[in-house]
């Protein structure tokens, strides 16, 4: 079973500090992906990686970075945190297969609070 | 613009009835998948249809798929309290092999 693993599954932070959100999947899969999901808005693209050291800005990337090192570990790093980053941030796994049926394997979450 | 809407926003029923929720969107797609979250968890992918399938069972669960529509329902039959959650429909993105987009999602509620 593909397993998705996230470093924090709740997080306080003060406004203004920089705050590393870390993903880790075992099944060698080429694709990562952040999203954040607020009540309303269902789930919202932050970045994506396709491969080590690669990303691409998703729907709203603003005041988010990303890092890839390793195949295996998606880093989601807010900057200068701020109040209105509080949400449910979940990180997902795919792989890079053919005929586009691509599912996406999701870690259990990390509800990031800003004060 | 969200490429699934899934209706309804939310649905409560007893345990044992059948649930039905729909997902429309708005461009082409090669497949729908949905997608089930329990509360404060992440996602779980439930099942998978192509734009070629028009009916997929997996266990209790039924999925149909219109293209001419643009829709698709989810149905999941003799349902249970741990039934209990939100639904996601996803499909792939136009131009993007990697990206889904999520709809925002129909919350069941089954009571005991």
């Amino acid at each position: 079973d593909v397993k998705v693993t996230q470093s924090s599954r709740y997080l306080v932070k003060r406004t203004g500090e920089k705050v590393f959100l870390e993903c880790v999947q075992d099944m060698d899969h080429e694709n990562m992906f952040w999203y954040r999901q607020d009540p309303g808005l269902g789930l919202r693209l932050i970045y994506f990686s396709y491969d080590v050291k690669m990303k691409e800005k998703g729907d709203i990337p603003e005041g988010y970075s990303v890092s890839r090192e390793k195949k295996e570990r998606f880093s989601l790093i807010l900057e200068s945190a701020s109040t209105n980053q509080t949400s449910m941030y979940l990180c997902a796994s795919s792989l890079l297969g053919r005929g586009l049926e691509e599912t996406q394997y999701f870690g259990p979450g990390t509800r990031l609070l800003v004060l | 613009s969200q490429q699934g809407e899934e209706d309804p926003q939310a649905l409560s029923i007893q345990e044992g009835e059948n649930a039905t929720m729909n997902c429309s969107y708005k461009t082409s797609i090669n497949n729908l998948q949905w997608y089930r979250q329990n509360s404060g968890r992440g996602l779980v992918h439930l099942i998978l249809i192509r734009s070629n399938e028009r009916e997929k069972h997996s266990g209790r669960l039924r999925v149909t798929l219109d293209t001419s529509k643009k829709s698709s329902s989810l149905l999941i039959t003799a349902s249970r309290a741990a039934d209990t959650a939100s639904y996601f429909c996803a499909t792939v993105r136009s131009g993007s092999a990697r990206q889904l987009t999520f709809g925002s999602g129909t919350q069941l509620t089954v009571l005991p």
